[in-house]
């Protein structure tokens, strides 16, 4: 089975700029989140998905960040416009449904913003 | 707000010895708590769970042990190996019916041959 696959792995920014990032959860998992990982921090979440609507996006800075899943499958993540601030690892998770609380994530996408 | 806290950010132990990594939570309406285990640019991988019904959950060498009197939760490895070397997060969920997890910071555990 293969895992959560997330691209790109690394990229670097000049503050003021836009990125996004992409993610496609295991086959068949309704739950898609993206974590927010500040070095030395935990993961914290930033907007979980049921299938392609937003159950919690409470922690969204969306005067910069929005993010969708229009399919109800893969997911972007955007960033437009970054602050030095947003230097993290940004991690995708997926589950089969929200009551199975083990979630399996990706490998992330680091991104520096200089 | 902090409400789940890991304390200690590091751990060393010796090969063949227990390492112990602790956490700690505010919210007494988490039901369910998991450990997960982060090597070098890879995502978390889960590690073992504990409902907040039981008071103890094993899995070969990981056993998570839970004190809800005192918001307490402890992983044991025994015995640990030097492959066990990696960042340990403690997630805690039970808020909302959404599957939220809310993460500690994570302790860096380093296992010497």
């Amino acid at each position: 089975e293969a895992g959560v696959a997330q691209s790109p792995r690394y990229k670097i920014i000049e503050k003021r700029q836009s990125v996004a990032f992409w993610c496609n959860p295991i086959s068949g998992h309704a739950t898609l989140y993206w974590y927010q990982q500040i070095l030395g921090q935990g993961p914290k979440l930033l907007i979980q998905f049921q299938n392609n609507g937003v159950v919690d996006d409470s922690q969204l800075p969306k005067d910069r960040f929005s993010a969708e899943r229009l399919k109800g499958v893969d997911s972007t993540l955007k960033i437009q416009p970054a602050k030095l601030e947003d230097s993290a690892v940004y991690l995708c998770a997926s589950s089969l449904d929200p009551g199975l609380r083990e979630q399996f994530f990706g490998p992330g996408t680091r991104l520096t913003v200089l | 707000d902090q409400q789940v806290k890991q304390n200690s950010p590091s751990l060393s132990v010796q090969e063949g010895r227990i390492s112990i990594l602790n956490c700690d939570y505010t919210n007494s309406m988490f039901d369910y708590f998991l450990w997960y285990k982060k090597y070098p640019a890879e995502g978390p991988t889960f590690l073992i769970s504990i409902s907040s019904i039981k008071d103890k959950n094993e899995d070969g060498r990981f056993t998570v042990f839970l004190n809800k009197s005192a918001k307490h939760l402890s992983l044991h490895i025994v015995p640990s190996q030097p492959g066990d070397s990696a960042v340990y997060f403690c997630a805690a969920s039970g808020l909302s019916n959404t599957g939220k997890l809310i993460f500690g910071q994570g302790t860096t555990l380093q296992v010497k041959p």
